[in-house]
């Protein structure tokens, strides 16, 4: 059930674009991405619900394919603070009580100046 | 309080000592998650609180692993005669109401990291 993310890791020079790809075998709900740096608590950045929409935060966008069951994430023109373990959250139980966030291997972003 | 907070940061346990890791999520938060964060890995679902309810505990590795939250705000995880395989970062998260299906987030702590010898 746990969400399959590539990259695994990506290196970057400031100013350039990548971005992480998150895949489930499940049909999904919604998809979260939150964002880690070492030693830290993971940080919010986006939610995304069915309907193929796409968010953004900052330079860093996302989509969400609910047909494919997969998710993208996108660093455009990175900057030193975007480094950090990217994680992706899928939600694919609908249950009255609530749903619970399963994630991702992550993805290890380092941006280089 | 402003964030999620956890204590300890770090714990160190010989192999067999009990551990109790304590939670206490944002003010006014229904729902509270537990997560295991293996070295280099994303975290790991352990179980669910709603108020002082557990609805889920189907993350919890084994029958060592118990989790209250008595009066549905502060929650203690503990783990009972500890193993080398509990080694890893402990994650609490807090959500206003548990609606993941929605635009609710989720706000994590800090982690305790547990190391046992």
């Amino acid at each position: 059930q746990q969400p399959v993310q590539s990259p695994q890791a990506v290196i970057l020079r400031e100013g350039e674009d990548a971005v992480i790809n998150c895949s489930s075998s499940k049909a999904l709900y919604s998809v979260h991405w939150y964002r880690q740096k070492h030693g830290e608590a993971p940080v919010f950045l986006m939610i995304l619900l069915k309907g193929g929409e796409q968010k953004g935060h900052e330079k860093i966008s996302a989509s969400f394919n609910e047909k494919k069951q997969q998710s993208s994430l996108y660093l455009t023109a990175s900057q030193l603070s975007y480094s950090g373990t990217y994680f992706c959250g899928t939600v694919i139980l609908i249950k009255a009580a609530g749903n619970k966030l399963t994630f991702g291997g992550g993805t290890r972003v380092l941006v280089k100046p | 309080g402003a964030g999620v907070s956890q204590s300890p940061r770090y714990k160190v346990a010989k192999r067999g000592q009990d551990v109790a890791l304590r939670c206490d999520p944002i003010s006014g938060h229904v729902s509270l998650f537990w997560y295991q964060q293996a070295l280099g890995q994303g975290p790991e679902f352990l179980t669910y609180f709603q108020n002082e309810a557990q609805l889920d505990k189907s993350g919890l590795p084994s029958d060592r692993f118990f989790a209250e939250r008595p009066e549905g705000s502060v929650s203690t995880l503990k783990i009972q005669r500890t193993q080398q395989e509990d080694s890893a970062v402990y994650l609490c998260a807090s959500s206003l109401e548990g609606r993941l299906s929605t635009n609710e987030k989720l706000f994590f702590g800090s982690g305790t990291q547990l190391s046992v010898l």
